[in-house]
Parts: C-alpha cells; sequence; structure tokens
C-alpha cells in the first residue's frame, strides 16, 4: 500500500515561473518529510525537508508547505530554471526510522 | 500488483562478516538501484542494474558489491562489515531510464541492517 503518493508523474514549466509539485500521505504518524532531486544516471540528493511541527521551510529558491490536515505537502521552485529539470521524490519518516518514498514527479524547465 | 519486495525487514551482524541483501523488484521491472538511508548522510547512491548489467555505482568502497538476476531479481552483498555500516538499505525498480522520463520508480521498505 503505496503510504506516500506522486499524483502527476510529470510537469513542464516555463523557465522563470513556478513549478509546485505535490505529495499526498496516508499516515498522520509521519513526522518528518523530505524531497529529493535525481537527475538521469545518478541517485536521489537530498533537496529540503520540514518537521511535522512546522508548515513551511524555505531554502533559497525552494519552498516546502505542510498541510497536516490535509496530509499535503508540495515543493515550489521559483523562479524555475533549466537545471531544474529532473525527478523528485517525496518521502515521510515514521516510527522506527522507516521511510516511505513517492513514485516521483519528472519535472522538465522549457527554456 | 505487488510492490517491491526487500528481505530480510531487520538484521543484526556482527563487525567483520559479511551479508546478503535481496530485492525483488515489480514484475517487469527491469532497473533495480540500491540506497543506502542514515540519519547523518541521508539517501546515498550505491548502484544500478538494469538487464543483468551494473549500469551506474556511487562512491562506495569495493566491499560493497551487488548483482542482478536474468529475472530483475537483485542481490547486494556487503563484506567485511563495519559498525558504519549500520544503515537502512533501500532499494528501487523502474521500468527503464531513458533521459528524464519518469518511469514509476518505486521503493522497496527497506532492510535494517544493524552491526555491532
Amino acid at each position: 500500500d503505496q503510504q506516500v503518493k506522486q499524483n502527476s508523474p510529470s510537469l513542464s514549466v516555463q523557465e522563470g515561473r513556478i513549478s509546485i509539485l505535490n505529495c499526498d500521505y496516508t499516515n498522520s504518524m509521519f513526522d518528518y518529510f523530505l524531497w529529493y532531486k535525481k537527475y538521469p544516471a545518478e541517485g536521489p540528493t537530498f533537496l529540503i525537508s520540514i518537521s511535522s511541527i512546522k508548515d513551511k521551510n524555505e531554502d533559497g529558491r525552494f519552498t516546502v508547505f505542510l498541510n497536516k490536515s490535509a496530509k499535503h505537502l508540495s515543493l515550489h521552485i521559483v523562479p524555475s530554471q533549466p537545471g531544474d529539470s529532473a525527478v523528485y521524490f517525496c518521502a515521510a519518516e515514521g516510527a522506527g526510522n522507516q521511510f516511505y518514498f513517492g513514485t516521483g514527479t519528472s519535472l522538465t524547465v522549457i527554456p | 500488483k505487488a510492490g517491491v519486495t526487500q528481505t530480510p525487514r531487520y538484521l543484526i551482524k556482527t563487525r567483520g562478516q559479511q551479508v546478503t541483501l535481496s530485492c525483488s523488484p515489480i514484475s517487469g521491472h527491469r532497473s533495480v538501484s540500491w540506497y543506502q538511508q542514515t540519519p547523518g548522510q541521508g539517501l546515498q547512491f550505491l548502484f544500478e542494474y538494469f538487464s543483468e548489467t551494473q549500469r551506474n555505482k556511487g562512491n562506495f568502497p569495493g566491499r560493497f558489491s551487488g548483482r542482478q538476476f536474468s529475472n530483475s531479481r537483485s542481490e547486494m552483498n556487503v563484506s567485511t562489515l563495519e559498525l558504519g555500516d549500520s544503515a537502512l538499505y533501500l532499494c528501487a525498480s523502474s521500468l527503464g531510464e531513458p533521459l528524464l522520463a519518469n518511469y514509476g520508480y518505486t521503493f522497496g521498505s527497506g532492510t535494517r541492517l544493524t552491526v555491532v
């Protein structure tokens, strides 16, 4: 059973505009959420995280928003750049340091 | 459909021993990747196999090795275990990876390895 879901397999955005990647989860006990970025032929690299006690965390062009009541988090990239084109995974940490990953969203930023 | 299956779920080994972890991908998936997840280092890429061939490799010592069988199942082996090898080992499977296409990269639940 997929406890973390990314329902959009792909997203295309014009350079300079905002990219919004969404992630839903089912387990209200998850207390830490992460976003990873993956280029082809490479492993995922950590991008940004957020604790369940916060609703927003910002790091440069990247902001993650957490809506606990809706069990939803989103990653905003502003402004989007062609180098942001990659697959983005959201992940949630549950009890016992168990991690659950979404299936990824492929972002294409069009120059 | 069945997801990615990793066995065993938990494992305790002593220093110097070796360990073999198994990953069965989603039926029809030909690519299997392995990752090490630790609290301090996050998710680190070990290697990727596609059609029984290692296609990519991360920066891990030669003690870490793997292989993929004709049915796409993959095994990862760690020899001469060290305390620092204690981690959650995740595998993920996908159909393949041409360019940026997202082929539903699905992670398993992981094997929690503790080295004492």
